[in-house]
C-alpha cells in the first residue's frame, strides 16, 4: 500500500460547482497535511495546510483532516476557471513531505 | 521578496556534459530542497539542506551533486547524466522555525538529456 493515495482524475466540473478532492494515507506519523496547487509547467504553490485533525478555511477553500480514518480532503466552493490546475496532497513527517500523485481539475466556463 | 528563483528555465545537455542548476531565495529561509518531477508524477525529494548543511540525501546517484554556498543559494551540479534523468528539477525553501513542511517552490528547470 502506498503511503499516500489520491483519487484518480482528471476531474471536470462547470464553473460555480463545489469540488471535493480527497486523499488517504497509511502513515500514522503524519502530523501536517499540506495542499499544493500546480499549474501546467510551473512549480507547486502552497495553497493551505492543517495540523492534526480538523478543518481550516481560507476563502473559497476548506481543508479537512480526519486522522481516525486517515482521510484528507480539500473543498473548493464556487469553483472558477482559474482553479484549473493539478492539486497535490502532501502530508509531512520527519521533515519530509510525501506527495500524492495529484489530481488534475478542469473548471469549464 | 517572497520568491524562489531558478536558472536556467530550460537546459538541454548531452550525456558527457557538466552543467549546474541554480536556485536563490531571499526570504531568510534556512532550509532548502531539491526535488525531481517527471511528467504527470508528483515531486520526488532528492536533497535537503538545513543551515547550509546537507541533512537528507534520498540515495540520489552521485552524478547529481548538490552544493549550498550560503543561506540564499543552492546549486545542483550535473555530470554524466542519463536520458532518464530528463525531468523538471524543482528547488524549494522553508522557514527554519515552525512548520518546515511549509515549502515554497521555484518555477523549476526543465532538463532534457540527449
Amino acid at each position: 500500500q502506498k503511503e499516500v493515495e489520491q483519487d484518480p482524475g482528471p476531474l471536470s466540473v462547470p464553473e460555480g460547482a463545489i469540488v471535493s478532492l480527497n486523499c488517504t494515507y497509511s502513515n500514522s506519523a503524519f502530523q501536517y497535511f499540506m495542499w499544493y496547487r500546480q499549474y501546467s509547467r510551473k512549480g507547486p504553490e502552497l495553497l493551505m495546510y492543517t495540523y492534526s485533525s480538523g478543518n481550516k478555511e481560507d476563502g473559497r477553500f476548506t481543508a479537512q483532516v480526519d486522522k481516525s480514518s486517515k482521510y484528507i480532503s480539500l473543498f473548493i466552493r464556487d469553483s472558477q476557471p482559474s482553479d484549473s490546475a493539478t492539486y497535490l496532497c502532501a502530508p509531512g513527517a520527519n521533515s519530509k513531505l510525501t506527495f500524492g500523485k495529484g489530481i488534475t481539475l478542469s473548471v469549464r466556463p | 521578496d517572497t520568491e524562489v528563483t531558478q536558472t536556467p528555465k530550460h537546459l538541454v545537455m548531452g550525456m558527457t556534459n557538466k552543467k549546474s542548476l541554480k536556485c536563490e531565495q531571499h526570504m531568510g529561509h534556512r532550509a532548502m530542497y531539491w526535488y525531481k518531477q517527471k511528467a504527470k508524477k508528483p515531486p520526488e525529494l532528492m536533497f535537503v539542506y538545513s543551515y547550509e548543511k546537507l541533512s537528507i540525501n534520498e540515495s540520489v546517484p552521485s552524478r547529481f551533486s548538490p552544493e549550498c554556498p550560503n543561506s540564499s543559494l543552492l546549486n545542483l551540479h550535473l555530470h554524466a547524466l542519463q536520458p532518464e534523468d530528463s525531468a523538471l528539477y524543482l528547488c524549494a525553501s522553508s522557514p527554519s522555525r515552525g512548520v518546515s513542511y511549509e515549502q515554497y517552490f521555484g518555477p523549476g528547470t526543465r532538463l532534457t538529456v540527449t
